[in-house]
């Protein structure tokens, strides 16, 4: 199994708080990745990164930041959390971007903000 | 826009036949396409995967078939076993863009 842990794995908050959840990974892989899993809609791309500093958007991004100062943590931030915003959240990493290359997830961390 | 569709939500069968689960995309610039298992309270695996080159690529009991006019893809899985139950979601990968389908639930009654 690929070494991605994912922190907290559940969390419960109230519409308007921040929530900060982390990916942390121990294979040294260069690209990581934030989806949110919902009924209906399979897994979306929040965001993304390409190395420590280097990120960008993805399908789904708005009311969410990510950021990347170290290669093995990959943050996921939302602002002001809304009920809409309640998901299950999946990190994971991949050697290299290109559609070869598969994704390895982690275990998931699921929200619901109330 | 949902360009990789599972229309089938849920699929049983019965232990020993073949399961087929269906993907369609609508992008042809998606030129890999890949599927993933995943079990209640885990993260989705990597369980096979086919280039547009090929159309058709084996593992075990898993086949993954491509027809790439009809941008629909398949994945069969003979003889189908009860620790097959699981959410199967289809992967469609283009340029720097992978887009997955909603998933459908697998039940392998015994």
């Amino acid at each position: 199994d690929a070494g991605i842990t994912q922190s907290p794995r559940h969390k419960v908050t109230e519409t308007g708080t921040p929530v900060t959840l982390r990916c942390h990974q121990t294979e040294n892989h260069r690209y990581m990745y934030w989806y949110r899993q919902d009924p209906g809609h399979g897994l979306r791309l929040i965001h993304y990164s390409y190395g420590v500093k280097d990120t960008d958007k993805g399908e789904v991004s708005d009311g969410y930041s990510v950021s990347r100062s170290k290669t093995e943590d990959f943050l996921l931030t939302l602002e002001s959390a809304t009920s809409s915003q309640t998901s299950v959240y999946f990190c994971a990493i991949s050697e290299a971007s290109g559609r070869t290359y598969e994704q390895y997830f982690g275990p998931g961390t699921r929200l619901t903000v109330t | 826009d949902q360009q990789v569709k599972q229309n089938s939500p849920s699929l049983s069968v019965q232990e020993g036949r073949i399961s087929i689960l269906n993907c369609d995309y609508t992008n042809s610039m998606f030129d890999y396409f890949l599927w993933y298992k995943k079990y209640p309270a885990e993260g989705p695996t990597f369980l096979i995967s086919i280039s547009s080159i090929k159309d058709k690529n084996e593992d075990g009991r898993f086949t993954v078939f491509l027809n790439k006019s009809a941008k629909h893809l398949s994945l069969h899985i003979v003889p189908s076993q009860p620790g097959d139950s699981a959410v199967y979601f289809c992967a469609a990968s283009g340029d720097n863009d992978m887009r997955f389908g909603a998933g459908t639930r697998l039940t392998v009654k015994p």
